[in-house]
């Protein structure tokens, strides 16, 4: 069956440092792979996905993500944060016959230090 | 455009009432989902439609809940008799192809 791994619960970064979020995922075969960051009391948005192509995606609000087959992962960067990237973030992997089950990491809380 | 339009956004409810919620998908999107969150289990996929016909309802966790989307534009969560531990926010989602899906933002469930 497919899971998502994200292996930081929480983490805390400074204003301007770089972040890089992890991801790990089990998946027979080629998985589509999505990050979405939720904000308090707010549903989520979607970040950037991967489903071909290139390995490295870019989305929106300058994040990045780089799918990686040989380590199975899929983590998220970016180069510098701001305070209003504070949030839950997750990584999630569409499985299922027609890609439709789409199965949620934990999420990792992003705190930014001023 | 408009997103998706979940219903109620809050609910408290005493244990033992019935509980539904609501959900419009995003016009022309084919799959409906339902999750639920919360701090314990995280994001979990009840079930999910296609065509108005339920695919996948392995995470519905007992017969107290059901899910059914009449037509196209809307579906429904019930929970019955509701009971403390079903506190949480349920999000409804919807995709056209079946991936990338967009949130609503969320109904959020007290069961006191």
């Amino acid at each position: 069956a497919q899971s998502v791994t994200q292996p930081d619960i929480h983490i805390t970064v400074s204003e301007g440092a770089s972040l890089e979020l992890r991801c790990n995922y089990s998946y027979g075969a080629t998985p589509y792979l999505f990050w979405y960051v939720q904000s308090p009391g707010q549903g989520l948005q979607l970040l950037l996905k991967y489903f071909s192509g290139d390995t490295l995606v870019q989305g929106i609000k300058g994040f990045e993500a780089e799918f990686k087959r040989s380590q199975s992962s899929f983590n998220l960067r970016k180069p510098s944060v701001h305070w209003s990237d504070a949030a839950e973030y997750f990584c999630a992997v569409a499985a299922g016959s027609s890609a439709s089950k789409i199965i949620f990491g934990s999420g990792t809380r992003l705190s930014i230090r001023p | 455009d408009a997103g998706v339009i979940q219903s109620p956004r809050h609910e408290v409810t005493e244990m033992g009432q019935e509980v539904t919620l609501r959900c419009k998908p995003i016009s022309g999107h084919d799959y409906l989902f339902w999750y639920r969150q919360t701090m314990m289990r995280g994001l979990e996929l009840l079930i999910y439609f296609n065509n108005n016909v339920p695919i996948d309802d392995s995470g519905m966790p007992e017969d107290r809940f059901s899910a059914k989307m009449p037509n196209a534009s809307f579906s429904t969560l019930k929970i019955q008799p509701s009971e403390p531990r079903d506190s949480a926010v349920y999000f409804c989602a919807s995709s056209s192809g079946g991936n990338t899906i967009y949130f609503g933002e969320g109904s959020w469930l007290t069961v006191v």
